[in-house]
């Protein structure tokens, strides 16, 4: 079967830095990707990897492992706004659509 | 469009009835995707069409959805004889091609309610 496992809810205090953590089971491989979704808004992409390694894009830098079945989100620098969920999703071997993981709700704090 | 829109933004409606949602994809996108997101629940797979045609149809939940895209554009969603249970957010997202590194342009999907 098809499994994205990610921790349901974080807290974090504004200026610091937080990990956002997702794990997969998945038939096949063709990349992950990070989107965020504020409270009652569309989802919006975040990141995308299909190789091992880190990419960095300004605050927001995104890890991967395919061995592992692992990947992280690391949000730097924390701002009120980052407050939302951050959704983990897998492009499978022999499917045309992504698997979703439930997110995770990040409550960033002054 | 500049974006992916969708109506209506919220629907109540009575159990037992018809309802049916409307997607317009962003111009030129080939590929538009159906997805459900329930309360404390990641976004479930519903349908995806490419152009006109649906190759994948596993994630409706019963004979009770359907959709069908038009002119390689617009999309409807139709959830006959509404159950509580299909309460939930229903988005709805495009991408250029349909492309396993594509990334999806979501709508801000309709929130459907069923008394």
């Amino acid at each position: 079967g098809q499994n994205i496992d990610q921790p349901t809810e974080m807290t974090a205090t504004e200026g610091a830095i937080v990990q956002i953590n997702c794990t997969y089971q998945t038939s096949g491989f063709n990349g992950l990707f990070w989107y965020q979704q504020h409270a009652g808004e569309a989802p919006t992409f975040l990141s995308y990897n299909v190789l091992d390694g880190l990419e960095e894009k300004g605050r927001f830098s995104s890890f991967l492992s395919r061995s592992k079945g692992y990947s992280y989100l690391l949000l730097k620098e924390l701002q009120m706004k980052d407050s939302a969920s951050y959704l983990c999703a897998v492009a499978g071997g022999n499917t045309d659509k992504l698997i979703f993981g439930t997110g995770t709700r990040l409550q960033v704090f002054p | 469009g500049a974006g992916v829109s969708q109506s209506p933004s919220n629907k109540v409606t009575e159990k037992g009835k018809d309802v049916e949602l409307r997607c317009d994809p962003i111009s030129g996108h080939t590929a538009l995707y159906w997805y459900r997101q329930s309360l404390g629940q990641g976004l479930e797979f519903l349908i995806y069409f490419q152009g006109n045609s649906a190759p994948d149809k596993s994630g409706l939940p019963s004979d009770r959805f359907s959709a069908e895209r038009t002119g390689g554009s617009v999309s409807t969603l139709t959830i006959q004889r509404t159950q509580q249970e299909d309460s939930a957010v229903y988005l709805c997202a495009s991408t250029l091609r349909q492309a396993p590194n594509e990334k999806l342009f979501f709508g801000s999907g309709t929130q459907l309610s069923v008394l």
